[in-house]
């Protein structure tokens, strides 16, 4: 049983537009949700994180929004480059077991130039 | 901070061999997680180290897998008779202890393994 659903399972998006990846969660004890991005040949990356005392955080052109009452929250990758052509993974982790994440299925971007 | 570093990257191997994967953490990392990935899956968690002691172990984990972290240093993640269904991405995590709850896991570039 898949504890974090994602979605979609692939995204083409052109060089400059908005990137729009989707994560829902069950498990109302997860308190922190972290974005993990992974290039081929290489392990996932941190790529930012929220907790959910917030609806929103952004760090540069990644924002992370939170919506707690629907048990939703997504990656928005503003003005979108080639470069950030990865598979995305949202996760999910408990307050009182910190040490194990439920990662979501993944979703491959493809930003076209 | 060199990375956390995994050998080999790629293991091929026929049913029912046994074959050791090693991790090397972040040297000041207390903490070390073995995670599998499939194609098309996000990671799946598989085991936990503080230092030497393995305090959590997934019911992924079935007992033909064994994970060791000797001396609280690199770990070694065993697995014994293979079946083709081991076919994955071996993913090794270091992370510091912080204390705080705010984990960041810093991933290995994985070992692919093939069972033929």
């Amino acid at each position: 049983q898949q504890q974090v659903k994602q979605s979609p399972q692939s995204l083409i998006v052109q060089k400059g537009g908005i990137s729009i990846i989707n994560c829902a969660y069950e498990n109302t004890a997860f308190d922190y949700f972290p974005w993990y991005q992974q290039f081929p040949g290489k392990g996932p990356a941190l790529l930012i994180a929220i907790r959910p005392d917030v609806s929103e955080k952004k760090e540069g052109r990644f924002t992370i929004s939170f919506n707690k009452s629907a048990k939703q929250f997504s990656l928005h990758i503003m003005d979108s480059q080639p470069g950030d052509s990865a598979t995305y993974f949202c996760a999910a982790r408990t307050l009182y077991n910190f040490n194990k994440f439920y990662f979501g299925s993944g979703t491959k971007l493809n930003v076209k130039p | 901070d060199t990375g956390v570093s995994q050998n080999p990257r790629h293991k091929i191997t026929k049913r029912g061999q046994n074959v050791t994967f090693r991790c090397d953490p972040i040297s000041e990392h207390n903490r070390l997680y073995w995670y599998r990935q499939t194609l098309g899956q996000g990671p799946e968690f598989l085991t936990y180290f503080q230092n030497e002691a393995q305090l959590e172990k997934s019911r992924l984990l079935s007992d033909r897998f064994s994970a060791e972290r000797p001396k609280g240093s690199f770990s070694t993640l065993e697995i014994q008779r293979t079946e083709q269904g081991d076919s994955a991405m071996y993913l090794c995590a270091s992370s510091p202890l912080t204390g705080g709850h705010n984990e960041k896991l810093f991933f290995g570039s994985g070992t692919q393994l093939s069972v033929l």
